[in-house]
């Protein structure tokens, strides 16, 4: 089984931080690279799909970059508010098919 | 519906009892997974149905887990003599064919062995 980890495993932020996780996975055979944000009793939904070195993907406040080569992807969020908060998780598809999940980073930002 | 829907949305059961879970996907949608999610733990993979293809069912903990797909389409995870440490969020998700690979999920049934 190849690993994705994530970092760090939680983070309290005040109301207009800035801030960002780390998602690391194993660099050989690359597929992709998914980001999901998963709220309290809500399902997870999809955030990015990323799949060429050097992407850069935006939605809103929300961005994340991907190096293939030294395996790792970033995730800001800029001017964090509190409907932020949520588990956001990184995944990969060894073989290309199931994706394997890191075990997430928390984000809880106060208002 | 429009997502994925899964049911029950909660489930107590005794130690020892059967219980199946329902998992009805995104129509159109021909890949269909199981994740599970204990405490403190990240999303666990636990079976993945594409098309008319044997299932990869690699992430199934013990023979007490089996899972069916009829039709292609509604699922069914099934898991006898629950032990305390099946307690957890069981998802499901789908994805359509050819496309980026993303998963829409289901909100999850969570599941409590006492």
């Amino acid at each position: 089984i190849l690993n994705v980890e994530q970092s760090p495993q939680s983070l309290h932020v005040q109301e207009g931080d800035s801030t960002n996780f780390t998602c690391s996975f194993p660099s050989s055979n690359f597929y992709a690279l998914h980001w999901y944000r998963w709220e309290t009793a809500k399902s997870p939904e999809a955030l990015f799909v990323m799949t060429l070195n050097g992407d850069e993907k935006k939605k809103g406040r929300i961005s994340a970059t991907l190096n293939t080569k030294e395996g790792y992807s970033y995730l800001y969020i800029k001017g964090s508010q509190p409907e932020d908060s949520a588990t956001y998780l990184c995944a990969f598809p060894p073989g290309g098919n199931k994706l394997v999940f890191g075990a997430g980073t928390i984000l809880r930002v106060k208002s | 519906g429009a997502g994925v829907s899964q049911s029950p949305s909660n489930k107590v059961t005794e130690k020892g009892k059967d219980v199946e879970l329902r998992c009805d996907p995104i129509s159109g949608h021909t890949a269909l997974y199981w994740y599970r999610q204990s405490l403190g733990q990240g999303l666990e993979f636990l079976i993945y149905f594409q098309g008319n293809s044997a299932p990869d069912k690699s992430g199934l903990p013990s023979d007490r887990f089996s899972a069916e797909r009829t039709g292609g389409s509604v699922s069914t995870l099934t898991i006898q003599r629950t032990q305390q440490e099946d307690s957890a969020v069981y998802l499901c998700a789908s994805s359509p064919p050819a496309n980026t690979g993303e998963l829409f999920f289901g909100e999850g049934s969570r599941l409590t062995v006492l």
